[in-house]
């Protein structure tokens, strides 16, 4: 599977829109990027995934590069709860395991 | 998350014993998985099921066993032989093995052994 690459952190205000990017420059052709998140002492929670097109879903927006190198997810209106370890993934086909890498803490400030 | 239930919460057990968390589901998924999560760092694949009385070694089986004798419940005995067991548990089921289909996860169990 294609190593991801998140920044360390970030900060975002209470009700902007939290941009969360994701590099992901050796993807191949029929990797899923996919993104959970991870609340301190609980179960990743599935947000969103996609292969070439946009998405979006109640919870989020992801944006991917037509050269699927990079994306990013959108979180429209963010409030305190949706301050979290947010993970980039990529995973291909025969890959039975999800690889988190270390992900973006992202803390929203009222 | 959502029709996956893993109990307990919190687990305490003394060194060398064996224990068994569990892990149901109620979605009707075929896949199921077993991860570890030590503080600070990412998920470690353990086992995993793609189908009823089938399963198959992660990344870090040793001092693990699994059973899939229903679909719906995969347990995980944590044994003696697991040299640091102290971690937290989290189980994933999925429709299929396959890619394009979302893993969700349980809760988890934090599992501390003295």
């Amino acid at each position: 599977d294609a190593k991801t690459t998140q920044p360390t952190s970030m900060d975002c205000a209470e009700g902007r829109a939290a941009n969360l990017p994701c590099n992901h420059s050796t993807i191949s052709g029929n990797e899923y990027v996919y993104w959970y998140r991870q609340i301190h002492s609980q179960g990743p929670q599935y947000i969103i995934h996609g292969l070439k097109n946009n998405e979006t879903n109640e919870m989020a927006s992801l944006i991917i590069t037509e050269d699927r190198k990079s994306s990013t997810l959108i979180l429209p209106h963010a409030t305190l709860r949706d301050t979290a370890v947010y993970y980039c993934i990529v995973r291909g086909r025969g890959a039975q395991k999800l690889v988190f890498g270390q992900g973006t803490r992202l803390t929203i400030n009222p | 998350d959502g029709g996956i239930t893993q109990s307990p919460k919190y687990l305490f057990r003394k060194e060398g014993q064996n224990v068994t968390l569990s892990c149901e589901q109620n979605l009707n998924h075929d896949a199921m998985y077993w991860y570890r999560q030590d503080p600070g760092q990412g998920l470690r694949l353990i086992y995993y099921s793609q189908i009823v009385n089938d399963f198959q070694k992660g990344d870090i089986a040793e001092g693990y066993s699994v059973s899939r004798e229903k679909k719906e419940s995969f347990p995980l005995t944590v044994t003696s032989a697991q040299k640091n067991p102290t971690a937290f548990y989290l189980c994933a089921s999925s429709p299929g093995p396959n890619p394009q289909y979302t893993q969700y996860f349980g809760p988890g169990t934090r599992l501390t052994v003295l």
